[in-house]
């Protein structure tokens, strides 16, 4: 059984950093891309990157270029997520998501809220 | 990036059926495949349907999904109260790099 565990979450000053973790398990997780998915508050569902399966290639929303960085640790299993310059904006539930080829999320962690406040 | 263009709200009885729009463009719907997902407040996405029409083990085929252009759709037959959700399309731009989600619609099952 696939399993997604998001941690790191947590309350962060405006122009404050946070990495948040995603320990995988119950399939090859060098065979995947990953992806990160955030939720604001009452909001729809908001892409935020992806990186591929040998974490050759990573991709960014334009709301996040240059301020987040995604990676992956196959071997322990652990997709990550740094976030620098963080503004309110970025608030939100974040998600890691299997990804397949065809860029459809078929399994879901069950998320890590983030808060960005003064 | 912009965001694919579904109905806020849907509505019908039990037992009816539902259709959910996502409109997009030649970039995004008409060059790739959609997927669909389920959402109940408070809980993580489900997907529903993936490749447009393909869905996973698991998921009953009262969910069915379909493509025509640059729009796809989402139909529930034999609604149950229990299907009352968020729901979301989404599907890759070619031009954009970029994941693109619908604003999601949320289904009342009267």
């Amino acid at each position: 059984e696939v399993q997604l565990v998001e941690s790191g979450g947590g309350l962060v000053q405006p122009g404050g950093s946070l990495r948040l973790s995603c320990a995988a398990s119950g399939f090859t997780f060098s065979h995947y891309a990953m992806t990160w998915v955030r939720q604001a508050p009452g909001k729809g569902l908001e892409w935020v990157s992806t990186i591929t399966g040998t974490g050759v290639s990573t991709y960014f929303a334009d709301s996040v270029k240059g301020r987040f960085t995604i990676s992956r640790d196959s071997s322990k299993n652990t997709l990550s997520l740094q976030m620098n310059s963080l503004r309110a904006d970025d608030t939100a539930v974040y998600y890691c998501a299997k990804t397949a080829p065809t860029f459809y999320f078929d399994s879901w962690g069950q998320g890590t809220l983030v808060t960005v406040s003064s | 990036q912009s965001v694919l263009t579904q109905p806020p709200s849907v509505s019908a009885a039990p037992g009816q059926k539902v259709t959910i729009s996502c409109s997009g463009t030649t970039s995004n719907i008409e060059k790739n495949y959609v997927s669909w997902y389920r959402q109940v407040p408070g809980t993580a996405p489900k997907l529903l349907i993936y490749d447009n029409n393909e869905r996973p083990s698991g998921i009953p085929d009262r969910f069915s999904g379909s493509k025509s252009g640059t729009s796809a759709t989402l139909g529930i037959t034999g609604l149950q109260t229990g299907d009352e959700a968020d729901y979301y399309c989404g599907t890759w731009d070619s031009s954009l790099g970029a994941v693109l989600f619908g604003g999601g619609t949320k289904l009342t099952v009267l």
